[in-house]
């Protein structure tokens, strides 16, 4: 298996953009997380889903962000429209018990 | 309020030198992981205990639940060690639901 995969792996976009981040986890794995890293509030978990359907979106920040997972194998992250506090680097993960990390998009908002 | 704080914030050793990071969390926790955090952003998991010690190579990790507090011990520090290790508590009975700590930066000099 080739781990979780993400993409974009950067991003770079104005104000006012929608942006899409993709994600497609490992296989077998029930949940998948969605977390975002910034400087200032470190890494914080947004939504993770259980079989694809989501359980706790307490994190979502405001109604711009949304998140979808169709099947199994793919997730979104979407943000529209984007603002430049959006900007940091965006995990997806799996796991049940150990979990394991994607290499992260980093979205940087102009 | 769940909170996970990390002590130290920077960390600078020598070579061969035994390190010792610490985690406190403020109330009951499910589970509670270390994450090691590589200069070019990949995360990965290192632990997950929610009781005793768990040994893999030269990384130690202990809990105690009574104090509310874990160790990730390192011993032999190499270079190749220097990353930014996290903490991180399970809280609500699920594995995902995750509140991590601020990070420990480790800088080993050779």
């Amino acid at each position: 298996d080739a781990g979780v995969i993400q993409s974009p792996r950067h991003e770079v976009t104005e104000m006012g953009q929608e942006v899409t981040l993709r994600c497609k986890p490992i296989s077998g794995h029930n949940s998948l997380f969605w977390y975002r890293q910034t400087m200032m509030r470190g890494l914080e978990l947004l939504i993770y889903f259980n079989n694809n359907v989501p359980i706790d979106d307490s994190g979502m920040p405001e109604d711009r962000f949304s998140a979808k997972m169709p099947n199994a194998s793919f997730s979104t992250l979407k943000i529209q429209p984007s603002e430049p506090r959006d900007s940091a680097v965006y995990f997806c993960a799996t796991g049940e018990r150990e979990q394991f990390f994607g290499p992260g998009t980093r979205l940087t908002v102009l | 309020k769940n909170e996970v704080e990390q002590s130290p914030q920077n960390l600078t050793a020598q070579e061969g030198e035994f390190i010792t990071i610490n985690c406190s969390y403020s109330v009951g926790i499910s589970a509670l992981h270390w994450l090691q955090q590589h200069p070019g952003g990949g995360i990965v998991s290192l632990f997950m205990l929610s009781s005793g010690k768990k040994k893999h190579g030269r990384l130690i990790a202990t809990i105690n639940i009574q104090e509310k507090h874990s160790s990730l011990h390192i011993t032999a520090s190499h270079p190749r060690d220097s990353a930014v290790y996290i903490c991180a508590g399970s809280y609500g009975g699920s594995q995902g639901n995750l509140i991590f700590g601020k990070g420990t930066k480790l800088s080993v000099k050779p």
